[in-house]
């Protein structure tokens, strides 16, 4: 079985660029979240889906960053405009749940994400 | 979330067991214990959890302190593989997980596991 994947493993643009980040779960996965890791700092939560519902958006350091889920699929994630805090590594994970129990996240190898 | 303390680094010789520490003194009565693990270059990876009892699957082994305040994951036999950044984090209940899961994982600095040959 696939794992996590994202795309692209790596991203290079400029201040001011715009890119989209992709990351495609585990088939059958309801919930999807982003994280990243800016440089120097700990792992930090972004935002999780359930199916393509936004349920917990508090981490979205700002309207820069915009997190679509379509059809429950496959999530993108846009800075735009990007600026230079904005560099660091971008994971996913996905989940399944089932009656409420504890569930494993499985994440993604990351989006290396280097703004100039 | 309740926050947890870990020593920065550990070292350890392959083959011989390690023991990494974690402290939550803080912990409320529905957090869960897990404990993830980085690899470098990859993304984290899930290790173990637990709530009250000892646990263990093939990865690892989870002792929790009997008043919940801390927390040892034992790997058994090191191997050059186990070499990553090892998280422990306390995972409760979210309102915010709309009732499927218990959320975000809030990450520490971890402590890094050096593995000598």
């Amino acid at each position: 079985e696939a794992g996590v994947t994202q795309f692209p493993s790596h991203s290079v643009i400029e201040k001011g660029q715009t890119v989209t980040l992709r990351c495609d779960p585990i088939s059958g996965h309801d919930n999807l979240y982003w994280y990243r890791r800016v440089m120097g700092k700990e792992i930090k939560f972004l935002l999780h889906f359930v199916k393509e519902s936004k349920q917990d958006e508090s981490g979205m350091p700002n309207n820069r960053f915009l997190a679509e889920r379509t059809g429950g699929t496959y999530s993108t994630l846009k800075v735009q405009p990007a600026e230079l805090e904005d560099s660091g590594v971008y994971f996913c994970a996905s989940s399944q749940v089932f009656g409420g129990r504890i569930d494993e996240q499985f994440f993604g190898p990351g989006t290396r994400l280097t703004v100039l | 979330d309740a926050k947890t303390t870990q020593p920065n680094s550990m070292e350890s010789n392959e083959e011989e067991p390690v023991h990494l520490p974690c402290n939550h003194s803080t912990i409320s009565g529905t957090d869960y214990i897990h404990w993830y693990r980085q690899l470098p270059s990859q993304g984290p990876e899930y290790v173990i959890h637990g709530l009250t009892s000892n646990v263990n699957n093939r990865m690892a082994s989870l002792a929790i302190a009997e008043d919940r305040k801390s927390s040892t994951l034992i790997l058994h036999r090191a191997t050059l593989r186990d070499a990553a950044v090892y998280y422990c984090i306390l995972r409760g209940y979210s309102a915010n997980a709309g009732g499927t899961s218990y959320g975000k994982l809030t990450f520490g600095q971890g402590t890094i596991l050096t593995v000598h040959p």
